[in-house]
């Protein structure tokens, strides 16, 4: 099983809404990332998960808030999010943290209103 | 051929031709780069990748070619198909676990 799974598909969401993305992979990877995708740009990392451990959290802003609760899960909890929030949230996994090939989910569309 | 504006740039190339995407990367110090396909709604899809004590690799039709000089990396396409048809990036691997994704391209195969 090569695969990451990201729900849900899409999301609407408001501003004062609370919401989460969940991301999940049986690879027995120990490094798991959220990346931002605006339209027709790449990919832009936010957090890096080492061995269930915050490693990497590229300044992001609090509204987001990352969870680990074990190897093969990822949350992305949104609070309070504003319209320029909305992208695409890609989640990957790779087997350690090095460097080597990063595993990506669909991804989650998310919209705020 | 090439088109760069305020859109990602468009490589058009016809079925069977060869392909050849470029990629100029920022930092001196990545060791390790990789070359993602990306389709239209979908996540991005490792193609090769290549350290930085190689110069050229080689798989299935793809070749990657890395000038440390110029801090340039191309991706070769072989006999192009529709089915690839998508957005290309590269990725950098410079500091500790940080990984840059260049601008993308986007490959139009014309049947």
């Amino acid at each position: 099983d090569t695969e990451v799974t990201q729900t849900p598909k899409h999301l609407v969401m408001g501003m004062t809404n609370k919401k989460s993305l969940k991301c999940e992979q049986h690879m027995g990877h120990r490094a798991m990332y959220w990346y931002k995708q605006k339209a027709k740009k790449p990919p832009e990392l936010m957090f890096v998960y080492s061995y269930e451990k915050l490693s990497i959290n590229e300044s992001v802003p609090s509204r987001f808030s990352p969870e680990c609760p074990n190897s093969s899960l990822l949350n992305l909890h949104l609070h309070a999010l504003q319209p320029e929030d909305s992208a695409l949230y890609l989640c990957a996994s790779s087997q350690t943290r090095g460097r080597e090939e990063q595993y990506f989910g669909p991804g989650t569309r998310l919209t705020v209103t | 051929g090439e088109s760069v504006g305020l859109h990602l740039p468009t490589l058009s190339v016809q079925e069977g031709d060869n392909s050849i995407i470029n990629c100029a990367y920022s930092n001196s110090a990545s060791d390790y780069f990789i070359w993602y396909k990306q389709e239209s709604g979908k996540g991005p899809q490792f193609i090769i990748d290549i350290r930085s004590n190689m110069d050229k690799r080689q798989g299935q039709r793809v070749t990657v070619l890395l000038n440390k000089t110029v801090k340039h990396l191309s991706l070769q396409i072989a006999a192009t198909q529709p089915g690839d048809s998508a957005v290309y990036f590269c990725a950098e691997f410079g500091g500790y676990q940080k990984v840059t994704f260049g601008t993308g391209t986007k490959l139009q195969v014309i049947p």
